[in-house]
């Protein structure tokens, strides 16, 4: 079965920092761009990051632009999302997607989501 | 990055269409043919239900349909029904592994 689980979400306090986990099983985990989507509570979708197949390229949105960094391990199907100088506007459901084209240099869609873990900024 | 403009709210009838927009600029909606529609349900995470502007995933009914026009694009769904009550997010591609979602829709099955 195809299947993104995160993890690594928790209540942590102004300043602080976390380290999200996502654990892709079911496919090539390497073929695919992965992103970063958060929802904070009551709100819409935001992406929040994106990283190529091979994890040479990364992007971020602006909000987390210097604070989050996206990373891969390929040889452990593990996306990561390390977020620091954590901010009371972080506090969202944190989901990892999969885009649905391999080795692709462009994102035509995520076909596969994880169940998203909370994040709660707060002192 | 500003988000992309959706209606906050659309309804219908079961078996009437609602048509829901989506409206950006020429760097996403307008520049690219990779527009996603998802479908998500309370405290659920979101489902592809449209991709590259006009096509359906495996699975999702052909009740779904995507169109676009310019910086505009469009989801219809046409014989509603009541397990299509959800809210509704348009996305497009931006460039550099960088999309752009819309601020959501409700739709409620009346």
């Amino acid at each position: 079965e195809v299947q993104l689980l995160e993890s690594g979400g928790g209540l942590v306090q102004p300043g602080g920092s976390l380290r999200l986990s996502c654990a892709a099983s079911g496919f090539t985990f390497s073929s695919y761009a992965m992103i970063w989507v958060r929802q904070a509570p009551g709100k819409g979708l935001e992406w929040v990051s994106g990283i190529s197949a091979s994890g040479g390229s990364t992007y971020y949105a602006d909000s987390v632009k210097g604070r989050f960094t996206i990373s891969r391990d390929n040889s452990k199907n593990t996306l990561y999302l390390q977020m620091n100088s954590l901010r009371a506007e972080d506090t969202a459901v944190y989901y990892c997607a999969k885009d649905r084209k391999p080795r692709s240099a462009d994102l035509s869609g995520s076909d596969i989501w994880g169940q998203g873990t909370m994040v709660t900024v707060s002192s | 990055q500003s988000a992309l403009t959706q209606p906050r709210s659309v309804s219908g009838s079961p078996g009437q269409s609602v048509t829901i927009s989506c409206t950006g600029a020429s760097s996403d909606v307008g520049g690219y043919d990779y527009v996603s529609w998802y479908q998500q349900h309370p405290n659920k995470a979101p489902k592809l239900m449209i991709y590259d502007v006009r096509e359906r995933p495996s699975g999702v009914p052909d009740r779904f349909s995507g169109s676009k026009s310019g910086n505009t694009a469009s989801l219809t769904i046409s014989g509603l029904q009541a397990e299509d009550e959800a809210d509704y997010y348009c996305c497009s591609y931006a460039g550099s592994y960088t999309v752009i979602f819309g601020g959501g829709t409700k739709l409620t099955v009346l």
